[in-house]
C-alpha cells in the first residue's frame, strides 16, 4: 500500500516569508508525527497528534510554528516569517496507534531551504 | 533529559568485514529503543527494535543488536557488511511512548 507522502520535496523561500508543508499519513493511522532534521540539531521532535486530542506541542522550536491535523488526515506544518536557521528536512510518520508498540512510518522528506 | 548517544559520527569497513555501530541511552529509566537506517533521499526505515522482551534483538537485513543494561549500551551489528548497507544509522529511545529521541546517527562506509 503506499506509504506516507509528503509535499513539496523541495522548498526555497526568502528569509521572512511563510512556508507550508504538507503531509499524507498512511491510511487509517491515527497518530502523526512531525520531526526535523537539521545540520546543527541532528533529528528533533516537533508535534504530535493522536486522534481527536489536543496534539504535543513540546517540541516546536518557537510560536513561528505551528501544525494541524484536519479530519485525523491530513496534516499541514506552517512555519511563518521564516528565518535562516530554519533550513532543513522536516519529516513526518504516521503510526497505527500512538506509543512503543506501533512502528512509526516516515515520509521522504521535504527540504526547505531559507535564502 | 533523556538522551541517545551515539559513539561514532563515522565508521567505515571493507566488504565483508563485521559491521559495529555503537549507542549509550541515559538510565533514568530503560527505555524502548529502535534502529532506524537512512538512504540517501530516501525516508528512515525500521531495522529493529527492543521493548523489554528479549535482550538480543534480530533485524532486517541480517542486522542484530543486543541490549545491555549494566552498560546502558543498545549496539548494533552485522557479521559481514555488503556495499547496500552503506547509509546513515540512527539509534533511537522512546522515553514517553510517544515521541522518539534520535541520537546524532553513524555514517556507514563500506569500501570494496
Amino acid at each position: 500500500g503506499a506509504g506516507v507522502s509528503q509535499s513539496p520535496s523541495n522548498k526555497v523561500t526568502e528569509k521572512g516569508k511563510d512556508v507550508e508543508l504538507r503531509c499524507d499519513p498512511i491510511s487509517g493511522h491515527t497518530a502523526l508525527y512531525w520531526y526535523r532534521q537539521s545540520l546543527g540539531q541532528g533529528l528533533e521532535f516537533l508535534i504530535y497528534f493522536q486522534g481527536n486530542s489536543a496534539p504535543d506541542k513540546s517540541g516546536l522550536p518557537s510560536d513561528r510554528f505551528s501544525a494541524e491535523r484536519t479530519g485525523g488526515s491530513v496534516s499541514t506544518l506552517t512555519i511563518q516569517r521564516t528565518q535562516q536557521e530554519d533550513s532543513a528536512v522536516y519529516l513526518c510518520a504516521s503510526s497505527l496507534y500512538s506509543g512503543i508498540s506501533y512502528e512509526q512510518y516516515f515520509g521522504p522528506g521535504t527540504r526547505l531551504t531559507v535564502t | 533529559a533523556q538522551s541517545v548517544t551515539q559513539l561514532d559520527s563515522h565508521v567505515s569497513v571493507s566488504e565483508g568485514t563485521p559491521v559495529l555501530l555503537r549507542c549509550n541511552y541515559s538510565s533514568s529509566y530503560s527505555p524502548s529503543l529502535f534502529w532506524y537506517v537512512q538512504h540517501p533521499n530516501k525516508g528512515l526505515q525500521l531495522l529493529l527494535k527492543y521493548t523489554s522482551a528479549a535482550t538480543l534483538v534480530k533485524g532486517i537485513n541480517g542486522f542484530e543488536a543486543e541490549f545491555k543494561k549494566s552498560e546502558t549500551s543498545f549496539h548494533l551489528t552485522k557479521p559481514s557488511a555488503h556495499m547496500s548497507d552503506a547509509a546513515e544509522y540512527f539509534c533511537v529511545g522512546s522515553y514517553a511512548g510517544n515521541m522518539l529521541t534520535f541520537g546524532g546517527g553513524t555514517r556507514l562506509m563500506v569500501k570494496p
